[in-house]
């Protein structure tokens, strides 16, 4: 089993629906939680980082960790076009750690 | 300013050939990562330096991987007897903290690695 999970089917959504996407994990130590979202022939960009359980909201998007579940989740609202890319959830033990990634969602945004 | 760059963006190597892949890091950046990418995958720790010290390679695939930051800044990746398996994009990120300081970690563009 690996250390994170992310179901990697690709999503296509119309503009301006909301796209859900998860992971779950089964190392409990894990601490810092972050979506990353990497273009085509780019290196991944950190989108969202949170630390320990709850919330996190920056503009149209949401993070959420549920710590006792082993579960994040991201929320995209208003999706545009511009957000297609594959998303990645990583997590971290914390001290600059290595990063454990899930396989990510590649979400198409359809005008 | 510059964000972490990485050359060559693309190499193409016939097997058992050596490569040397190439990371500038952030200017400053103490911190430096090399992960490895297969085609829809999510990266994969390779190995980690804090300045010059390589402090944790158990990511590194085999012993014909090798990494080194001599002057704890650039840094490169070598892989020696290169295999079909090996293809796939090595990414290296940098961040600002050293081991007991959790920050960001910036990619580059990664190098995309096809061995015939």
């Amino acid at each position: 089993q690996k250390e994170v999970e992310q179901d990697p089917g690709p999503l296509s959504v119309p503009e301006g629906a909301i796209v859900s996407l998860n992971c779950t994990y089964s190392n409990s130590a894990f601490q810092y939680f972050m979506w990353y979202r990497q273009y085509s022939r780019k290196g991944p960009e950190l989108l969202m980082y949170t630390y320990s359980s709850g919330n996190k909201e920056d503009g149209r998007f949401t993070a959420q960790v549920d710590k006792s579940s082993k579960y994040i989740s991201l929320f995209i609202r208003d999706s545009q076009p511009s957000d297609s890319a594959t998303y990645l959830c990583a997590m971290t033990l914390g001290g600059n750690n290595r990063l454990a990634f899930g396989k990510g969602n590649q979400v198409v945004v359809i005008p | 300013g510059a964000g972490v760059s990485q050359s060559p963006r693309y190499k193409v190597a016939k097997r058992g050939q050596d490569v040397a892949l190439r990371c500038d890091p952030i200017s400053g950046h103490v911190s430096l990562f090399w992960y490895q990418q297969a085609l829809g995958q999510g990266p994969e720790f390779l190995t980690y330096f804090q300045n010059e010290a390589q402090l944790d390679k158990s990511g590194l695939p085999s012993d014909r991987f090798f990494a080194e930051r001599p002057e704890g800044s650039v840094s490169t990746l070598k892989i020696q007897r290169t295999q079909q398996e090996d293809s796939a994009v090595y990414l290296c990120a940098s961040s600002s903290q050293g081991a007991r300081g959790t920050d960001t970690q910036y990619f580059g563009p990664g190098t995309r690695l096809t061995v015939l």
